[in-house]
């Protein structure tokens, strides 16, 4: 199976600061990597999907690169709105799986 | 306006079955793949199952490949789980997904329904 080693497991950020949260893949994924925003209590929801694609009405303070086998989500100008947990997910093949996900914080 | 309503939780003992409902509607259902994913208390993210549009193709992960069994019933736009020999590792929060193609991400979620495995 692809292990997605996901770092930080939480940080804790300043209003209007820029953050970027890492997945490694164990192996090639290509650019099939999605990544997922998750409030408390709420389900996931899509923010990036094939590394770097920004999902319909998700804010362009968010973005997503690929660096190798390095996959990163930055989120520019931080907001009270982006605080949640964060998870990266890789769907190259099966089975699917997810990185352990990264709870963000704002101060 | 896309929607997924998951039914069917609740608490269950070990070896026991339990099956799940999703109900979908504001897109062509059986143009889409279709998954379920869980979610342990306190945990990350777990891929539990696909099901091509047509039904035909089913994929699992090893944790509950032979006890769990995706289905979907195209003209009433529903997808199920049915899970027997349920373990007390099986409960979790369970999310119904849209699934964009066969290797493909998850762009619409359910709002979850919780199962919980214990005597």
């Amino acid at each position: 199976d692809i292990q997605m080693t996901q770092s930080p497991s939480s940080m804790s950020a300043s209003l209007g600061d820029t953050v970027t949260i890492t997945c490694l893949a164990s192996q090639d994924i290509g650019n099939y990597l999605s990544w997922y925003q998750q409030k408390p209590g709420k389900s996931p929801k899509l923010m990036i999907y094939g590394a770097t694609n920004l999902e319909d009405g998700v804010p362009s303070r968010f973005s997503g690169s690929r660096s190798g086998s390095d996959y990163s989500l930055t989120i520019n100008s931080l907001g009270y709105d982006d605080e949640g947990i964060y998870h990266c997910h890789q769907y190259y093949e099966y089975p699917n799986t997810f990185g352990a996900g990264t709870k963000l914080e704002l101060k | 306006e896309v929607q997924l309503v998951e039914s069917g939780g609740g608490l269950v003992q070990p070896g026991r079955s339990l099956k799940l409902s999703c109900a979908a509607s504001g897109f062509t259902f059986s143009n889409y793949y279709m998954a379920w994913v869980r979610q342990a208390p306190k945990k990350g993210l777990e891929w539990v199952a696909t099901i091509s549009t047509s039904g035909s193709r089913t994929y699992y992960p090893d944790s509950v490949k032979g006890r769990f069994t995706i289905s979907r019933d195209n003209a009433k736009s529903s997808l199920y789980l049915q899970m027997n020999s349920l373990k007390s590792e099986d409960t979790a929060t369970y999310y119904c997904a849209r699934q964009w193609g066969r290797q493909g991400y998850f762009d619409y979620w359910g709002q979850g329904v919780m199962v919980t495995v214990s005597s």
